[in-house]
C-alpha cells in the first residue's frame, strides 16, 4: 500500500533552517511529484510548491522563492523540504503529498511534521 | 493568482444532504479537486477532476462544476462526516496549485 512516512517534530529558533523528509513506498518513486503543502495552527491549507521525481523539476510558490529547496534521493525513495531563514509565522503542519497532474489531485499524503519555531 | 472561495462553515442534520460551494472566475474551466481533514488528521482526497471518486470514497460523495461556482455534495450525512473541506485547483497563470479557505462541516 501506498505510503509517505515523514521525519519527526522539529523546534527551531528564529533564523535556523530545517529539513524535512518524506519516504515514499508501495509504489514507483518515478511515476510520481511530491507536493508540499503546510497548515499553521488553526489555519487553512497552503500549497508550497512540487518536485518531479522524474526529472528533478521543482516549482515553488513565489512567496516562498529563495527560501524553500526541495530536494530527492531516489536511491531510498524520499523527497525533502528545506526551509531556510526561519520565523515564528513559519511554525506550522508540513505535509508531503503525492501528486501527478493537474486533473489528478493529490491522492496520498503523509501524517504530517510540525515544525515549532521559537524566538 | 488565483481566488477560491468557500463559506466558512456549513451545518446539516444526519441524513440530510450537505452541500458545499467553491467559487472562483470561470472555475467551470478548471479541473477542482475537494480534501476532507478531520481534526488532527492528514487531508484525504474525495473528488478530483470535478467529479471522480479515489477508490475507497462513499458513492455518497459527489462533485459538479459550472460556470463560476463548483460544488462537493454529502448525501446522507453521517455523524463521521464532520470534518474542514478545502476545494483545490491548478492555476495555468501562476504554474501553482491554489486551496480554498475551507468549510468546517458541523453535523448537528
Amino acid at each position: 500500500q501506498v505510503q509517505l512516512e515523514q521525519s519527526g517534530g522539529e523546534v527551531k529558533k528564529s533564523g535556523a533552517s530545517v529539513k524535512v523528509s518524506c519516504q515514499a513506498s508501495g509504489y514507483t518513486f518515478d511515476d510520481y511529484a511530491i507536493a508540499w503543502v503546510r497548515q499553521a495552527p488553526g489555519q487553512g491549507l497552503e500549497y508550497m510548491g512540487w518536485i518531479s521525481i522524474y526529472n528533478g523539476n521543482t516549482k515553488y510558490v513565489q512567496k516562498f522563492q529563495g527560501r524553500v529547496t526541495m530536494t530527492t534521493d531516489t536511491s531510498t525513495d524520499t523527497a525533502y523540504m528545506e526551509l531556510r531563514s526561519l520565523r515564528s509565522d513559519d511554525t506550522a503542519i508540513y505535509f508531503c503529498a503525492r501528486g501527478r497532474s493537474s486533473t489528478a489531485g493529490f491522492d496520498y499524503w503523509g501524517l504530517g511534521t510540525l515544525v515549532t519555531v521559537s524566538s | 493568482s488565483y481566488v477560491l472561495t468557500q463559506p466558512p462553515s456549513v451545518s446539516v442534520a444526519p441524513g440530510q444532504t450537505a452541500r458545499i460551494t467553491c467559487g472562483g472566475d470561470d472555475i467551470g474551466s478548471y479541473s477542482v479537486h475537494w480534501y476532507q481533514q478531520k481534526s488532527g488528521q492528514a487531508p484525504v482526497l474525495v473528488v478530483y477532476d470535478d467529479t471522480k471518486r479515489p477508490s475507497g470514497i462513499p458513492e455518497r460523495f459527489s462533485g459538479s462544476n459550472s460556470g463560476n461556482t463548483a460544488s462537493l455534495t454529502i448525501s446522507r450525512v453521517e455523524a463521521g462526516d464532520e470534518a474542514d473541506f478545502y476545494c483545490q485547483v491548478w492555476d495555468s497563470v501562476s504554474d501553482d496549485f491554489v486551496f480554498g479557505p475551507g468549510t468546517l462541516v458541523t453535523v448537528l
